[in-house]
């Protein structure tokens, strides 16, 4: 696709659920991020995955949360359990070749936990 | 933690005015990138600036890098009431997770007519 696509743009769930979150990046980026932003607040770093590569992992908060990339393409990130404070907005972003570039960033999957 | 921090946290100005933002962060960096977000959604890159670079210039943008004092500026000239919108600082360092690139907090901005 034209950009990086995130679904569901918004979900609403009950406390101890599990979800979903699914991003597509753009095609032929090699490298994925995940980022989290509470309201009125920055960007915290979850995940980031460079191609065959082990992920990077050292922001996910607990183990409640994981990602997986399948095929080099789409990730999903996962929430087990959900707590209140995992209600936040979740971005995906991905990035060309080379490791320093911009990344270009999906519209955000918006989480609420009830 | 933050890498970087914005100063000041929220901004208000008239358009037509310039609106200047300041970002510090803390290690050694290989470039500096500055983002608009609009809405609390999804971040659109404005401009890169590299270490060894000093200045650089896109459109009314205008950013500039001070390592020696581990800082920043974004400058916007003849603000627009459309260039309301929340501006990141994200700094990728130059050694150990290169590739991870941290956010500051965020200068929000609003242009009034």
């Amino acid at each position: 696709g034209a950009g990086v696509s995130q679904s569901p743009s918004n979900k609403v769930t009950e406390k101890g659920k599990d979800v979903e979150l699914r991003c597509d990046p753009i095609s032929g980026h090699t490298a994925l991020y995940w980022y989290r932003q509470s309201l009125g607040q920055g960007l915290e770093f979850l995940i980031y995955f460079q191609g065959n590569s082990a992920p990077d992992k050292s922001g996910l908060p607990s183990d409640r949360f994981s990602a997986e990339r399948t095929g080099g393409s789409v990730s999903t990130l996962t929430i087990q359990r959900t707590q209140q404070e995992d209600s936040a907005v979740y971005l995906c972003a991905s990035r060309d070749r080379g490791n320093t570039g911009e990344l270009f960033f999906g519209e955000g999957s918006r989480l609420t936990v009830l | 933690s933050q890498q970087g921090e914005e100063d000041p946290q929220a901004l208000s100005i008239q358009e037509g005015e310039n609106a200047t933002m300041n970002c510090s962060y803390k290690t050694s960096i290989n470039n500096l990138q500055w983002y608009r977000q609009n809405s609390g959604r999804g971040l659109v890159h404005l401009i890169l600036i590299r270490s060894n670079e000093r200045e650089k210039h896109s459109g009314r943008l205008r950013v500039t890098l001070d390592t020696s004092k581990k800082s920043s500026s974004l400058l916007i000239t003849a603000s627009r009431a459309a260039d309301t919108a929340s501006y990141f600082c994200a700094t990728a360092a130059s050694k150990g997770t290169a590739s991870k690139l941290t956010f500051g907090t965020g200068t929000r901005l609003q242009v009034t007519l």
